[in-house]
């Protein structure tokens, strides 16, 4: 059974830093892009990052560019996400998720997610 | 950046009925465009992926179906399982990949 399960959620003062990660299971994640996406309370989905299968290119959208970095473990099954400089507008419930096929880069799997709070 | 428009932004309907959702994108994305539920607290749900392909594992209730600019997703014989907000996603930019709002749908 494919299983994504993230870690590292909390409060976070502005300004200042987390690192989320996410354990996934189940299938070889050699072979799979892997994307961050997230959702603000009560609002909608925003795509975040992605990273290719070997690690080897990342991409980020316009609100994380510079601020983000997405990167990967293969080797231990697990995905992360630095989180630097943090404003009040990332607060967001974080979710790792599998990029079924990147031609058409639809997430076939998500984990649970996990929240992010920031704030003073 | 593609924007994605989804309509209406909430619906009401009764069991058995069949709903329709649009989706909107500002520019042609020929058939790059994916269908997600997503229940309260839960994470999303791939549904339908290349406008038209059920996912593995989805009723085949569901089915989508555009090109272009204008893509639909109908649910026939709705059941209370299926209230949920519904997102459009493009992915014709790959790497920028964008979301409509969503549209809420209510089990009368």
């Amino acid at each position: 059974e494919v299983q994504l399960v993230e870690s590292g959620g909390g409060l976070v003062q502005p300004g200042g830093s987390r690192r989320l990660s996410c354990a996934v299971s189940g299938f070889n994640s050699v072979n799979y892009w892997m994307s961050w996406v997230r959702q603000a309370p009560g609002k909608g989905l925003e795509w975040v990052a992605h990273i290719k299968e070997d690690g080897s290119e990342r991409y980020y959208g316009d609100s994380v560019k510079d601020r983000f970095t997405i990167s990967r473990d293969n080797a231990k099954n697990s995905l992360h996400l630095q989180m630097n400089r943090l404003r009040a507008e990332d607060s967001a419930v974080y979710y790792c998720a599998r990029v079924r096929d990147i031609v058409q880069a639809d997430f076939d799997n998500w984990g649970q997610g996990t929240l992010v709070t920031v704030s003073s | 950046d593609i924007q994605m428009t989804q309509s209406p932004s909430s619906l009401s309907a009764s069991i058995g009925d069949r709903v329709t959702f649009t989706c909107r994108a500002s520019q042609n994305i020929d058939y790059h465009l994916n269908w997600y539920q997503q229940k309260p607290g839960q994470a999303p749900k791939l549904l339908i992926y290349a406008a038209s392909s059920l996912q593995s594992g989805v009723t085949s209730r569901f089915s989508g179906s555009g090109s272009g600019t204008d893509f639909t997703l109908t649910i026939t014989s709705l059941q209370p399982e299926d209230s949920a907000i519904y997102y459009c996603q493009q992915s014709y930019r790959t790497l920028q990949i964008t979301f409509g709002q969503g549209t809420r749908l209510e089990i009368k």
